[in-house]
């Protein structure tokens, strides 16, 4: 299985500040990765697929770069609704595998 | 709008056996790329199994043998019977479909449902 590590567990940032989320692959997945934001007793959003591909209505603030095994999530400027848990995923290959998640808090 | 809904959820004895829905509108459950991803509470999130258009299914290990996705064309639903269900099972259940972008389909995940707890207990 591919597993997935991010870093840090946990970020405490102001609004206005930059935020640089890291996702590490175990093994290659191209650029077969995916981000996703979720808040308390929310479903996961997608925020970017294929490593830098921003989905339908996610604000520039938001970018995803990386291939192979180091992707990085960006959000250039924190607004007080990005505060949230961010999850990486891969689908190059089965089983499908999130990582542990980066909660952004607000410091 | 797609909207997903999930129900089923509750609490069961270990060893029991529960059947979770995922009643679909704004697109066709036949024709997309479905999943279901569950999370357990205060935990991360954990992809369990997928069901292609084409009727291809992927499970993650620990599920295998033990969970089965399905869909129903009439109702436009996606299913998850979950027999010999263990204490490590308790969790939220979402189901999620796949992104398409005009006529381009993507396997990411980018309609969710409210999710359904399952909780297993004796």
């Amino acid at each position: 299985d591919i597993v997935l590590t991010q870093s840090p567990a946990t970020l405490s940032l102001s609004p206005g500040e930059r935020a640089t989320l890291s996702c590490r692959a175990s093994q290659g997945v191209s650029s077969y990765l995916g981000w996703y934001q979720q808040k308390p007793g929310q479903a996961p959003r997608l925020l970017i697929y294929d490593a830098s591909n921003r989905a339908a209505g996610i604000p520039d603030r938001f970018s995803g770069s990386g291939s192979g095994t180091d992707f990085t999530l960006t959000i250039s400027s924190l607004e007080p609704e990005d505060f949230a848990v961010y999850y990486c995923q891969q689908r190059r290959s089965w089983p499908l595998t999130f990582g542990g998640g980066t909660k952004v808090g607000i410091k | 709008e797609v909207q997903l809904v999930e129900s089923g959820g509750g609490l069961v004895q270990p060893g029991g056996s529960l059947r979770l829905s995922c009643a679909a509108s704004g697109l066709t459950v036949s024709s997309r790329y479905m999943a279901w991803v569950r999370q357990a509470p205060g935990k991360g999130l954990e992809w369990v199994c997928a069901l292609f258009s084409s009727g291809d299914t992927y499970y993650t290990d620990s599920v295998k043998a033990r969970f089965t996705i399905s869909r129903d064309r009439s109702k436009n639903a996606l299913y998850l019977q979950m027999n010999s269900l263990r204490a490590e099972d308790t969790a939220v259940y979402f189901c999620a479909s796949q992104l398409v972008v005009g006529v381009t389909t993507y396997n990411w995940f980018d309609s969710w449902g409210q999710g359904t707890l399952v909780t297993v207990s004796s």
